[in-house]
């Protein structure tokens, strides 16, 4: 199973928006609505941002949205601010014999 | 407050075996399925594995990178979850993290623990 599809890197200034894409096949982001995605700062434990596509856990601010079409999901952060700058990972269930498969993680870099 | 902690991390050569410990509190943790990861230096996160509540049987399962030679178990009575890595291969060099398995997502996460294998 081949790590989902990530740009290694985008970046904005603050108060831009930046959106990540994350590329899978229908046996893993195409094919179930379990995507999620991951910040870690350098040195730091990921932290969760996004589950079931479009979910935001409490406490995760409301400029952090997920999307998903087709193979593809998308996460996007509205007014970038410098704290966010950071890798951000998705993963993605792949089904019963995979499980789980991540992105091979974004930097973002907040000009 | 959820809490989590890995432990055992370390020097090891190649070949031998470690063992990682996940220490939880703030949560029931018998209500939950309990995941490990790993993040070799300057790469990527990859999932390893993970062992399910005893409601669902406290079943395990393994990316295939490691079947066959890691297993997980968790000791509900002690809240803590553990990684078993025998025949330990250079490639295995990572952090290790545990986190909490919440449906298909993970949603609290530990620091992490460095593992080094070498001769």
């Amino acid at each position: 199973q081949s790590a989902l599809t990530q740009p290694r890197s985008v970046s904005g200034s603050p108060g831009q928006s930046v959106t990540i894409s994350c590329t899978g096949t229908s046996s893993d982001v195409g094919g179930y609505n379990y995507v999620s995605w991951y910040q870690q700062h350098p040195g730091k434990a990921p932290k969760l941002m996004i589950y079931d596509v479009s979910k935001r856990p409490s406490g995760v601010p409301d400029r952090f949205s997920g999307s998903k079409s087709g193979n593809t999901a998308s996460l996007t952060i509205s007014g970038l601010q410098a704290e966010d700058e950071a890798d951000y990972y998705c993963c993605s269930f792949a089904g019963s014999y995979t499980l789980y498969v991540f992105g091979i993680g974004t930097k973002v870099t907040v000009l | 407050e959820v809490q989590v902690v890995e432990s055992g991390g370390g020097l090891v050569q190649p070949g031998r075996s470690l063992r990682l410990s996940c220490t939880t509190s703030g949560f029931t943790f018998g209500d939950y399925a309990m995941s490990w990861f790993r993040q070799a230096p300057g790469k990527g996160l990859e999932w390893v594995g993970f062992v399910r509540s005893k409601h669902y049987g406290g079943t395990t399962e393994y990316a295939a990178s490691v079947k066959g030679r890691f297993s997980i178990s968790r000791d509900d009575s002690k809240s803590i979850a553990y990684l078993q890595m025998n025949s330990l291969k250079i490639e295995d060099t990572a952090v290790y993290y545990c986190a909490r398995h919440n449906g298909y997502f993970f949603d609290y996460w530990g620091q992490g623990t460095l593992v080094t294998v070498s001769s």
